[in-house]
């Protein structure tokens, strides 16, 4: 089955950028999604299709995708980006979501 | 507004059955395949199964084929997520959400519904 592997942990000032990755086989010939789950709360889509943002959602997350490795950027970091964040990829030939093994931010 | 809303926490004892529901507001519930998620520590974010309201279409991941039932009553804009027999490692926290129109990712998430197992 399809693997995809995420950086436990990320730290990162306030003010600075924050890359979260998300690796997997030839994952730039899929499309990548980004949650964010803050502790406590359900997840929220905050990137799909590599690099669209949902409505409500921030310019300063974005995301990139190429080769075997996705990118989710988080740009002026604020403390209230604090929170674990997963990639998501679609298995279309068994209709079957898989996610990444997670990544939490902390905001120093 | 979306909105998916979930049935409240639930603590089981090993053997006893379970139905956990998901209740959308907002939108054309038919029309949106609504999924299930566990959550664990140990492994994270788990994608079950999933159910097309509309006819009742129902896929499962292969982990979870016979150990649990996913069904949908669109007359009450309700889906359910139900156990026969429990077991402790069934203790996690479950989470329904609507799949885009694409079908490719899912947004909004039920607030989660906490499901314990234990003697």
């Amino acid at each position: 089955s399809y693997v995809l592997t995420q950086p436990p942990s990320v730290s990162v000032a306030p003010g600075q950028t924050a890359r979260i990755t998300c690796g997997g086989n030839n994952i730039g010939s899929k499309s990548v999604h980004w949650y964010q789950q803050k502790p406590g709360q359900a997840p929220v889509l905050v990137v799909y299709d590599d690099s669209d943002r949902p409505s409500g959602i921030p310019e300063r997350f974005s995301g990139s995708n190429s080769g075997n490795t996705a990118t989710l950027t988080i740009s002026r970091v604020e403390a209230g980006d604090e929170a674990d964040y997963y990639c998501q990829v679609w298995d279309s030939s068994s209709d079957h979501y898989v996610f990444g093994t997670g990544t939490k931010v902390t905001v120093l | 507004e979306v909105q998916l809303v979930q049935s409240g926490a639930e603590v089981k004892k090993p053997g006893e059955s379970l139905k956990i529901s998901c209740k959308g507001s907002g939108y054309s519930f038919s029309n949106y395949w609504i999924g299930w998620v566990r959550q664990t520590p140990d492994k994270g974010l788990e994608w079950m199964g999933v159910i097309y309201p509309g006819d009742s279409d129902t896929r499962y991941s292969p982990s979870f084929k016979g150990l649990v039932t996913i069904s949908a009553d669109k007359s009450i804009s309700t889906a359910f997520l139900q156990w026969s027999s429990l077991k402790a490692s069934d203790t996690a926290m479950y989470y329904c959400a609507r799949r885009g129109a694409t079908m490719e990712w899912s947004d909004p998430w039920g607030q989660g519904t906490l499901v314990t197992v234990s003697s």
